[in-house]
């Protein structure tokens, strides 16, 4: 079946200009998660969607940062005012529920670069 | 510190040569555990699983210490393709499934 969707795949912006970054989740995974990648850093964590409970944000790293995901499938990921410092691969990730032996499959990402 | 740290490599290695990864984490709530693959710009894809009885999937096998909170991965007669990053990955605590990622060992396999 088909696995994450991630759009756009490259996205180049100027310092203070808002982005927004969507994930399509496998299909019938309650379980949403965004991640960023940049240069030479291991993935972090940004914050986290199950079900209809509220999303876990502690790893969103500014309030320039925000997540919404409607009716329970795809997220979008909006970054106000970026900053040169964004720039990263933002990754999403869906599994089945929020169980912690539940396998969390990637989707290609998004390699965001701010001007 | 890290809560997750890998040393990085390279590991330039030949075709056929057995390679181990070391990881080590520092939150001992920790309960999940795994091995992850990323070839380059390329996003990250489960490898597996590690249980604490240590597990084995063909040429690979991991085993976790949980004593001493580290984790490795053993590769048995490395393939070109075998080339990659190889992240670890642990869950953050044992009630949420927050991934905390290593930044990963790049290993080359030559020719």
């Amino acid at each position: 079946g088909a696995g994450v969707s991630q759009s756009p795949s490259n996205k180049v912006t100027e310092k203070g200009k808002d982005v927004e970054l969507r994930c399509d989740p496998i299909s019938g995974h309650t379980a949403l998660y965004w991640y960023r990648q940049s240069l030479g850093q291991g993935l972090e964590f940004l914050i986290y969607f199950q079900g209809n409970s509220a999303p876990d944000k502690s790893g969103l790293p500014s309030d320039r940062f925000s997540a919404e995901r409607t009716g329970g499938s795809v997220s979008t990921l909006t970054i106000q005012r970026t900053q040169q410092e964004d720039s990263a691969v933002y990754l999403c990730a869906s599994s089945l529920s929020g169980m912690i032996t539940d396998t969390q499959y990637f989707g290609p990402g998004t390699r965001l670069t701010v001007l | 510190r890290k809560e997750v740290e890998q040393d990085p490599g390279p590991f330039n290695v030949p075709e056929g040569a057995t390679v181990a990864f070391n990881c080590t984490y520092s939150n001992s709530a920790s309960q999940s555990f795994f091995w992850y693959r990323q070839d380059c710009r390329k996003e990250p894809k489960l490898l597996m699983s590690v249980y604490s009885s240590g597990n084995e999937d063909g040429r690979f096998t991991a085993q976790l210490n949980r004593a001493s909170q580290y984790i490795s991965l053993l590769i048995r007669d490395s393939k070109l393709s075998d080339s990659a990053t190889y992240l670890c990955v642990v869950n953050r605590d044992g009630a949420t499934n927050k991934l905390i990622f290593g930044t990963g060992t790049l290993l080359a396999v030559q020719p």
